[in-house]
């Protein structure tokens, strides 16, 4: 069955440091690939998505690109502030519906002034 | 504001009890489900509903069940079945079409007197 992989957290930054959270996955067929985004005592918000290979999605300084030789989305952000603490999600949809999602475990990044 | 509102934002249930989650949505969207969400994992599915009076199992229906009686409505009961309830459960909602995206409440958590 489809899963998806994030690299293991949480991840400790300093303000403007840049951010690399690792995603893989697998699936059969060519999945949409999303990033959610998880503050504390909410509930989740989509941060990016991208629906074919190559694409690229980006919000608010984010960005990640979908690579399906490598089955990878990788989140990135140039430099981070404090209020991008919060949880990260990587998550894919191997179907035609956008609501039935297959999550990764989650990724906790805290970012010290 | 159109938004999903879900009560009570904490609950208890004693041994052999069954109770139930509300979750609210005035967005007019069709499709509603549920997710839990335990520490350190991702989410996954419960139950999903797309349209009015029908809805289907998720990966973890076992111990739960849920009713779909009114679009703007998709109550979850955590039944006395259900041996490890203890999670954040997450409801959310999302309109079919162009440019779909789920849309989350701020979640309940459940916990085991």
């Amino acid at each position: 069955g489809d899963s998806v992989t994030q690299m293991e957290g949480p991840v400790t930054l300093s303000e403007e440091a840049f951010l690399t959270i690792n995603c893989t996955y697998t699936a059969t067929g060519y999945p949409s690939l999303f990033w959610y985004v998880q503050y504390p005592g909410e509930g989740l918000q989509l941060l990016l998505k991208a629906t074919k290979a190559d694409d690229k999605g980006s919000n608010k300084g984010f960005e990640a690109t979908y690579r399906k030789e490598t089955t990878s989305f990788h989140l990135e952000k140039g430099s981070v502030q404090v209020s991008d603490s919060a949880v990260y999600f990587c998550a894919l949809s191997g179907g035609t519906s956008y609501g039935k999602l297959t999550f990764g475990q989650g990724t906790i990044l805290t970012v010290h002034p | 504001d159109g938004g999903i509102t879900q009560s009570p934002k904490y609950l208890f249930r004693k041994e052999g009890q069954n109770v139930t989650l509300s979750c609210e949505q005035n967005l007019n969207h069709d499709a509603m489900y549920w997710y839990r969400q335990d520490p350190g994992q991702g989410l996954r599915l419960i139950y999903y509903s797309q349209i009015v009076n029908d809805f289907q199992k998720g990966d973890i229906a076992e111990g739960y069940s849920v009713s779909r009686e009114k679009k703007e409505s998709f109550p979850l009961t955590v039944t006395s079945a259900q041996k490890n309830p203890t999670a954040f459960y997450l409801c959310a909602s999302i309109k079919t079409g162009v440019d779909e995206k789920l849309f989350f409440g701020s979640g309940t958590q459940l916990s085991v007197l």
